[in-house]
């Protein structure tokens, strides 16, 4: 069974750009939650989508946005990029049968936004 | 809110010692709590997991008990091995939002082994 796989691996950008983020899950997984993870504030929760619909949002700007396509596979995007948003970004999918999800992740290798 | 505090790194081991990684939370209601574990260039793993209190998780040598009475969740493993250098996260999930996707992480610790 294939991975959670997150594209591109590595990108490099310029303050005031944007960039797009693509995560396909596992096979089966409805759920997809994305995390920034930077030396300094570690991992922190940006969002998780379920059935196309955003279920839970962290604490960050408007400029970071996501979505989920029919097919689970989900898209962030981060628009007016800042030197700060130099950082890993990771996908996780996860199974969710009933609606109350077990914290059992399962994390793509990331891809590694570098802001110029 | 929830938060999960992990002890200072790095930790540098020899071969065949003993591990032990602190970890403390706080949350509301009853969490569950996750080790999860970055191998250099890949994602993160779950490494084991507890979902009430005094349950113990393990897997490959690794050990760790919820502690409700001192909010804790360390990790332990009797005799480390090269391979196992590598970043420790500890995690817990809210157990009253309904959307326990969202894990709260420590910092994480990286651990080095020596042969």
């Amino acid at each position: 069974k294939a991975g959670v796989t997150q594209t591109p691996r590595y990108l490099i950008k310029t303050r005031g750009q944007q960039v797009t983020l693509s995560c396909s899950p596992i096979s089966g997984h409805r759920s997809v939650s994305w995390y920034q993870q930077t030396p300094g504030q570690g991992l922190q929760f940006l969002f998780e989508y379920f059935s196309e619909t955003q279920r839970n949002k962290g604490n960050f700007p408007g400029r970071f946005s996501g979505r989920q396509f029919s097919n689970s596979r989900s898209e962030m995007n981060v628009s007016t990029l800042e030197l700060g948003d130099s950082a890993l970004y990771l996908c996780a999918s996860s199974l969710d049968h009933s609606g109350r999800l077990t914290g059992e992740l399962f994390f793509g290798e990331g891809s590694r936004l570098t802001v110029l | 809110g929830n938060s999960v505090t992990q002890m200072e790194g790095p930790v540098t081991l020899s071969e065949e010692a003993f591990l032990t990684i602190n970890c403390t939370y706080t949350a509301t209601g009853y969490p569950s709590l996750f080790w999860y574990v970055q191998y250099p260039g890949e994602g993160l793993q779950l490494l084991l997991k507890a979902t009430k209190a005094d349950d113990k998780g393990s897997n490959k040598g690794f050990e760790a008990t919820y502690r409700k009475e001192t909010t804790s969740f360390h990790l332990e493993k009797g005799s480390v091995q090269v391979s196992d250098s590598a970043v420790y996260f500890c995690a817990l999930s809210g157990a009253l939002t309904g959307a326990n996707s969202k894990l709260t992480f420590g910092k994480g610790i990286t651990l080095s082994v020596r042969p």
